[in-house]
């Protein structure tokens, strides 16, 4: 089945730095690749998805990139806010079938 | 629009009772939902999954006749713990997806607490 690796596990940054959250999987067959955000207390909400037949993908302050030969994908966070903090999850599947989710990535914006 | 409704959000039961948590998708059908469990600081862990008018497929480990699951209609799954016990505490998670090529999208969670 499929393994998906997570990095780092928790991560600090300055308001208005960068962070930047990577994963690797192993099944290269999987074809899609969102990101969960998760506040405390609250289920993942959905905040970006790249489909393997895209490189990049970006949404505001949010951009997820896509290296299919390394089998790969990262998720970059610019401009960060405090209300950037929280747990960020990186999955992969086969579109249609389970989730398989990394082991998440705490995240703590400094003001 | 992909809302998910989970209810309830916290439940606190003595042991032996069962619980029944259940999960809405209000704005669209939901061919598939998913159950997780998920442990403090830890990553979701998929429990089964339900697709509307079938039997749920269960992940090697969990009990199915722990873990009822239940999913009549297109917006409605339902997860029911059995005579629950205390190791049973835990966040539940319910996804939902629209079609074979969709996303998931989550509900808030329910935090089940045995004494």
């Amino acid at each position: 089945g499929e393994n998906v690796e997570q990095h780092p596990s928790t991560l600090s940054v300055q308001e208005g730095d960068s962070a930047v959250i990577k994963c690797t999987y192993s099944d290269s067959a999987s074809n899609y690749f969102p990101w969960y955000k998760q506040e405390l207390g609250k289920g993942p909400q959905l905040i970006i998805d790249i489909r393997s037949n895209v490189g990049e993908k970006k949404d505001q302050r949010i951009a997820v990139t896509l290296n299919k030969t390394a089998k790969h994908f990262s998720l970059h966070i610019t401009e960060t806010q405090p209300e950037d903090s929280a747990v960020y999850f990186c999955a992969a599947s086969l579109l249609g079938n389970q989730f398989y989710f990394g082991t998440g990535t705490s995240l703590t914006v400094i003001p | 629009g992909a809302v998910v409704s989970q209810h309830p959000s916290r439940v606190i039961c003595k042991s032996g009772t069962s619980v029944k948590i259940e999960c809405r998708s209000l704005d669209f059908q939901a061919t598939t939902m998913f159950w997780y469990r998920q442990f403090p600081k830890q990553s979701l862990m998929l429990m089964a999954t339900s697709n509307e008018g079938s039997k749920a497929t269960y992940e090697q480990g969990v009990e199915k006749d722990k873990f009822l699951i239940n999913h009549a209609s297109l917006t409605l799954s339902t997860l029911t713990v059995t005579s629950a016990h205390p190791e049973d505490s835990s966040f539940y998670i319910c996804s939902a997806a629209q079609g074979a090529e969709q996303p998931q999208h989550f509900g808030d969670g329910t935090r089940l607490s045995i004494l």
